[in-house]
């Protein structure tokens, strides 16, 4: 399994773009990353998940480089409600999810 | 369409009671999984199973039994409470992979259930 190691907490400002950075460097040939995104007293719930290059989606962009050792999530324009603890995860996809490991994630606060 | 239903939302055991936890899902999942949460740690599987009328254990399953004798629900029970059981307990589903870009490639996650035990 692909160990992923990405920053404990990040600070952030209301509007600015943030990007988290999550370290992969053993990922396999038919591991996916994923990303999820938990708010307090919630469960986690899916954000954005790739295989290579750069997928958008309404909430987040996920660049994945061409080695695939690691991945940044991108937030645009954050606001007050995208603070929350955000997950990396990596593996394959085709035999259920329990072999993914939730690490500690990183923890997101914005202010005004 | 509730998704993943889980109860009840708060518990408060005493050592050595015994309890349940109820998750339901209306997705057809085929997979179900338990984590719990601790603070300051990430989420951590108890048990999952893989379809209906089986079950396996995850990274933490010691003092937890777990039953899926219908596919929609997933059973955790705690038979002799502990105060190390008290934390934050997640159910999830998931379906059959289908090609990228489908619904079944996601983790549905419950609500919680926050056990506390005295």
């Amino acid at each position: 399994l692909a160990k992923t190691t990405q920053p404990i907490s990040m600070d952030s400002y209301e509007g600015q773009e943030v990007n988290i950075t999550c370290s992969h460097n053993n990922i396999a040939t038919n591991d996916y990353i994923t990303w999820y995104q938990q708010f307090p007293s919630q469960g986690p719930r899916f954000i954005i998940q790739g295989y290579k290059t750069k997928v958008t989606n309404e909430v987040a962009s996920l660049f994945i480089p061409a080695d695939r050792k690691s991945s940044t999530l991108s937030l645009p324009r954050v606001s007050l409600s995208d603070t929350a603890v955000y997950y990396c995860l990596v593996g394959p996809l085709n035999t259920g999810f329990q072999k993914l490991v939730f690490g500690t994630g990183t923890r997101l606060l914005v202010s005004p | 369409n509730a998704g993943v239903t889980q109860t009840p939302k708060f518990r408060v055991l005493k050592t050595g009671q015994s309890m349940t936890l109820l998750c339901a899902q209306d997705m057809n999942h085929e997979y179900m999984y338990w984590y719990r949460q601790d603070p300051g740690m990430g989420l951590r599987l108890i048990h999952y199973s893989v379809g209906e009328g089986t079950t396996a254990k995850g990274e933490v399953p010691d003092g937890y039994n777990v039953s899926r004798l219908k596919k929609q629900n997933f059973l955790l029970g705690l038979e002799s409470a502990a105060p190390s059981q008290t934390s934050v307990y997640f159910c999830a589903s998931s379906g059959v992979r289908l090609p990228p870009g489908q619904e079944n490639e996601k983790l549905f996650f419950g609500s919680g259930t926050q056990l506390s035990v005295l």
